[in-house]
């Protein structure tokens, strides 16, 4: 099955800073997602970015399909920023997501 | 519009006892799923409804566990007998169609089974 391995798998930073999460995947897909886990649990929807690039407010991704990785851009963090980092894909002609293995980022005031 | 709304938000059980579960989809999405984080582990996915049609349930764990899609509308989720390793986050998701289309995801029950 497709493998979607995420990188950093952890990363602590201090409010301010800029940051990039990487998403690599091993095989066609046509959807992907990002999203924020927060420290509650509860599951924020990011960016729905099966290629190109977005943007909303202090974050950007970038999915370049056909090298199969995407991109996550956080730009001046904040706290509320900490939590885990998941992007999930659909493998072409499948309907499942399948999540990464996520990046959990602390962010220190 | 609405988005996925999952209920409750948050629920403690002591081990044996029965939960259920509940997911609002977007109205008119006829695709929903479950998905699950147990132990600070990957998101897994349960099970796929197209209408009160189960496609694939695949990813259901073992008997304990019994979804449903009533009129294809809610769907519910039901644990029985619960299990301490059923401890987690169980999120909810729909979309319009099943291919080539974002799914909305809700922001999940956290479940704590004691």
């Amino acid at each position: 099955g497709i493998q979607v391995e995420q990188s950093p798998p952890d990363l602590i930073l201090q409010e301010g800073a800029n940051s990039t999460l990487r998403c690599n995947f091993s095989d066609s897909v046509n959807n992907l997602q990002w999203f924020h886990q927060n420290p509650w649990g509860q599951l924020i929807n990011l960016f729905y970015i099966p290629s190109g690039t977005k943007q909303n407010g202090r974050l950007s991704a970038t999915t370049v399909a056909t090298e199969r990785y995407s991109l996550l851009y956080i730009s001046s963090s904040q706290t509320t920023d900490s939590g885990v980092y998941f992007c999930a894909v659909v493998v072409s002609g499948t309907y499942k997501y399948i999540f990464g293995t996520g990046t959990r980022l602390k962010v220190l005031a | 519009e609405a988005g996925v709304t999952q209920f409750p938000s948050h629920s403690v059980i002591e081990k044996g006892q029965t939960v259920t579960l509940r997911c609002d989809p977007i109205s008119g999405h006829d695709n929903l799923y479950w998905y699950r984080r147990v132990m600070g582990k990957e998101i897994k996915f349960l099970l796929h409804f197209v209408k009160e049609s189960k496609q694939d349930e695949s990813g259901m764990p073992n008997n304990r566990f019994l979804a449903e899609r009533t009129g294809g509308t809610y769907s519910t989720l039901k644990v029985q007998p619960a299990e301490l390793e059923d401890s987690g986050v169980y999120f909810c998701a729909s979309s319009p169609g099943y291919m080539n289309t974002e799914a909305f995801f809700g922001q999940g029950t956290r479940l704590t089974v004691v």
